[in-house]
C-alpha cells in the first residue's frame, strides 16, 4: 500500500519561528510536491522536487524553501513564520516516468497555526 | 483567469439524485485531465482519468470538450458516500515531469 507519511498533523507556531514540515514517501517516487490548502483558493503549489538535490519553485515559493537530500524525503521550511502561512500543508508524490497518469499521492497534511 | 476553475457550490442534493460538475481549462494545450476527490479533513485522492472519448466508472461518467476547454463529472444516483469535494487536475504541459494543476474543487452534500 503506497504511503506518505507528514511529521505532524497538528502544529502551533510562533510569529518568527522557524518551522520544518517533513515529508516521507515509501514508493521510490522521484517527483515531490509541497502545497499549501487554502478556503476558497484550493491547493496551491509551493515548490517541487523532481530528483534528489532538485528543487523548482511553485506558485507561491515566497516566505518557504525546501530540502531534499534523500529520495524518500522532502522537507518544507518555513524561515521566519508568520500569520498569514496559518494553513493546511499537503505533501504529496509521484512517479516521473512510465506513467499515464502522474498519479500523486498525498499525506495527510499538516495543519500549522501561527499566532 | 485562473487555469483551471469550476463552481464551488456547495451542491446539495438528495440520495438517488443525479449531479453534474463543470470545470474549465485555460491552457489549451493541456494534455491529460482528471478529476480527484477530497472527503472532509482528508487528503485528495485520484477518482478517475477523464478521456476525449468519455469514460464511466461504475456511476460515475466523465467527459472532455478539448474544443471548449471543458471537463465534466456525472455522478448517478447519488450515496451519503459520494459527499465529499471534487477537484478537477489539470496536468498543463506533455511531460512536464508530473506538475499538475488543481481547481479549488466542488463541494458535494448527498442528503438522506
Amino acid at each position: 500500500d503506497v504511503k506518505v507519511t507528514q511529521s505532524s498533523r497538528y502544529l502551533v507556531k510562533r510569529t518568527g519561528e522557524k518551522v520544518f514540515l517533513e515529508c516521507v514517501q515509501d514508493m521510490d517516487h522521484e517527483n515531490m510536491f509541497w502545497y499549501r490548502q487554502d478556503p476558497g483558493l484550493g491547493l496551491r503549489l509551493i515548490y517541487f522536487s523532481y530528483d534528489v538535490k532538485m528543487k523548482e519553485k511553485g506558485d507561491i515559493p515566497e516566505g518557504y524553501s525546501v530540502s531534499r537530500e534523500k529520495k524518500e524525503r522532502f522537507s518544507l521550511i518555513l524561515e521566519s513564520a508568520s500569520t498569514n502561512q496559518t494553513s493546511m500543508y499537503l505533501c504529496a508524490s509521484s512517479l516521473r516516468f512510465r506513467t499515464p497518469t502522474y498519479e500523486q499521492y498525498f499525506g495527510p497534511g499538516t495543519r500549522l497555526t501561527v499566532t | 483567469r485562473k487555469e483551471v476553475e469550476q463552481d464551488p457550490g456547495p451542491f446539495n442534493v438528495p440520495e438517488g439524485a443525479t449531479v453534474a460538475f463543470n470545470c474549465t481549462y485555460s491552457n489549451s494545450a493541456s494534455q491529460s485531465f482528471f478529476w480527484y476527490r477530497q472527503d472532509c479533513r482528508k487528503e485528495p485522492k485520484l477518482l478517475m482519468s477523464v478521456y476525449s472519448s468519455g469514460n464511466e466508472d461504475g456511476r460515475f461518467t466523465a467527459q472532455l470538450n478539448r474544443a471548449s476547454q471543458y471537463i465534466s463529472l456525472l455522478i448517478r444516483d447519488s450515496k451519503l458516500s459520494d459527499s465529499a469535494t471534487y477537484l478537477c487536475v489539470v496536468n498543463p504541459v506533455y511531460n512536464q515531469g508530473g506538475k499538475l494543476i488543481f481547481g479549488q474543487g466542488t463541494e458535494l452534500s448527498v442528503k438522506p
